[in-house]
Formats: C-alpha cells, structure tokens, sequence
C-alpha cells in the first residue's frame, strides 16, 4: 500500500530537548516536505526536499532542521524546541517528475513543547 | 508569492443544505488548484484538483469546484451534505513556475448538524 508514515503521532517534551520526527514514503518520490499546521493558519511549508541531499526553505524554517540522505526519508529535527513550535505537523511527498501531482500527506504528528 | 484566502472560516449547515466554499488565490500566471479535506483526527487527502480544460472539476463524494479565472477564484459546491462531511477543507494552489510547492489556505472547517 502506498503510503507515507511518520513518526512518532504524539509527543511531549520540553524546551531545549532535542527531538527529531521521521518520516518515509515507500512510492519512491523525489518530492518531500514538511508543513505545520496551526488554526486558522492552514498548513505552513517548513523545508522541502527535491531529492537525495537537495534540500531547501519554505515559508517558515527558523527552528528546525531537515536532512535528506535517503529518497525514502526526510526527517525533521528540532535541535532545541521552544513553545511556539507546538504545533501538527505533516510530511508529504509527490513525484517530482510531475510537479503538478498530487500530494501524498502522512498521518501528523502533534507536538506539545512545554 | 502567491496567496490563498478562505474567506470563510466556520461554516455550519444542516443536512441535505447545499455547500459552497470560497477560495480566492492572488497569482497572475498559470496555476494548478487543489481542495483537500481532513476529517476528524485524520491526515489531509485530495477531494479534487484542477490543472488545465474543463472549469468545473467533478472529485470524490458528490463534491465539485469551479475555476474561475477572471475572478482568481476556486470554489468548492455539494449540493446535498451529509452528517459526514463534517471536517475541515484547505484550499491549496500550486504556481505553475513553482515546482511541486503548494500554497494553503487557512482552511474552513465545516460542521454538518445531523
């Protein structure tokens, strides 16, 4: 089944502690990305990721970190979370070969920064 | 940059009311348009998208939306809800210069009294 996986779904922490959040897509896109979503916000794009090592920033980067050594993975790292990055967040992932297709959205993780 | 605006923010109906919900987008060039829906507790999926011909996109559940150039608008219409499709919908837009890179509204979040 083609998918894209995160994980974990829920966590707590606390300011400063570094936490990463994984995910995979087993469709072999070249195309991955990360949104937060906040109410009334919609969904914000973090970083995004055209292929292996080719990484760039979206609309809102400060605070976080992403690395791409693998097609299938692109986690999102926190090197020292603050309050206001409680949030949803989301990874995707689409072909790249066709910019215009559809976007593939994990299940969310929803993160509380205490 | 391009923008997306939902206008509206809470929307509450009763059964068998019809929907519409507005999408305005500022960008000048060629677009690609997409309404995604997020149920309860659930990840985003495609309702429908529109890339190019016929302005009236037909997608899943009896929901449609029409592009409207000249307005920079693309709003999503049901003619019939149902108690379960109670959820939040996001507008989202993709520039046609702009790679796989897609611009959200602030969604709408819909609750349909049964």
């Amino acid at each position: 089944e083609a998918q894209v996986t995160q994980n974990p779904r829920y966590l707590i922490t606390v300011t400063g502690k570094k936490l990463t959040v994984t995910c995979s897509q087993n469709m072999n896109h070249e195309y991955m990305s990360w949104y937060r979503q906040d109410p009334g916000l919609g969904l914000r794009q973090i970083y995004y990721s055209m292929n292996v090592e080719v990484t760039d920033k979206g609309d809102v980067p400060e605070g976080y970190k992403v690395s791409r050594k693998e097609k299938r993975n692109f986690p999102l790292i926190l090197e020292s979370p603050s309050p206001n990055q409680t949030s949803l967040y989301f990874c995707a992932s689409s072909s790249a070969q066709v910019p215009q297709e559809t976007q593939y959205f994990g299940p969310g993780t929803r993160l509380l920064v205490l | 940059a391009q923008s997306v605006s939902q206008h509206n923010h809470h929307v509450i109906l009763s059964e068998a009311a019809s929907l519409e919900l507005g999408c305005n987008y500022s960008y000048g060039g060629t677009v690609n348009l997409f309404w995604y829906v997020q149920y309860p507790g659930q990840h985003l999926q495609l309702l429908l998208k529109y890339f190019s011909g016929d302005p009236l996109v037909k997608g899943i559940k009896g929901f449609e939306a029409e592009f409207i150039k000249s307005k920079f608008s693309f709003n999503l219409r049901k003619p019939s809800v149902q108690w379960s499709d109670t959820a939040e919908y996001f507008c989202a837009v993709n520039a046609y210069n702009a790679g796989n890179m897609l611009t959200f509204g602030g969604g709408t979040r819909l609750m349909v009294k049964p």
